[in-house]
């Protein structure tokens, strides 16, 4: 199974920040990648895709970048609605797998 | 709109079934997933289907329990749920292999 290591697992941020969160695999996904917002009590939802996609209606503010086994994702100015947990997932190979997640707190 | 909609969930004891649904429109539907999150954990892959329903992939710690299938004359995907555990409980999601979620239905698993 390709691992995908995520971090960090947390992150104590203030409005205006720049956000950087990592996904490594364990082996060549090439761009097989999707960055996923989780609020509590919600279903994840998609903001990038292809590693590097912006999802339809997703805001500019946010941004992933990276290929092989390493990747980013990068909110370029925080915003209090981006406060939730971030995942990557990689859709490379069976069995689809998930980074731990990075959950955003507001300092 | 892009909609996918899971049905089915609900409580059951140790050892039961349950048939989960997800109803899907607005997008190609392609290969496609089941996802599952435990309380206060991250997302775990439980099972995908080949478009055209041919090929099916199981985590290990549902296989031989849980089948996945689908209808593609109706855009929906089922997920039968046997011989179901107390680790089994959490929110299941249909996801399409595009990235998208349905809102989830809580299975949980008690005695």
């Amino acid at each position: 199974d390709i691992q995908m290591t995520q971090s960090p697992s947390s992150l104590s941020t203030s409005v205006g920040d720049r956000v950087t969160i990592t996904c490594q695999a364990s082996q060549d996904i090439t761009n097989y990648l999707n960055w996923y917002q989780q609020k509590p009590g919600k279903a994840p939802k998609l903001l990038i895709y292809d590693a590097s996609t912006l999802e339809t209606g997703v805001p500019s503010r946010f941004s992933g970048s990276g290929s092989g086994t390493e990747f980013t994702f990068t909110i370029s100015s925080l915003q209090p609605d981006d406060i939730a947990t971030y995942y990557c997932q990689q859709y490379h190979d069976f069995p689809y797998t998930f980074g731990q997640g990075t959950r955003l707190e507001i300092k | 709109e892009v909609q996918l909609l899971e049905s089915g969930g609900g409580l059951v004891r140790p050892g039961g079934s349950l048939r989960l649904s997800c109803a899907t429109s607005g997008f190609a539907f392609t290969s496609m997933n089941w996802v599952r999150q435990a309380p206060g954990k991250g997302p775990e892959w439980v099972a995908s289907i080949s478009t055209s329903g041919d090929y099916t992939f199981y985590a290990d710690s549902v296989r031989g329990r849980f089948t996945i299938s689908r209808d593609n004359g109706k855009k929906s995907l089922y997920l039968q749920m046997n011989s179901l555990r107390a680790d089994d409980t959490g929110v299941y999601y249909c996801l399409s292999r595009r990235g998208y979620w349905g809102q989830g239905t809580l299975v949980t698993v008690t005695s």
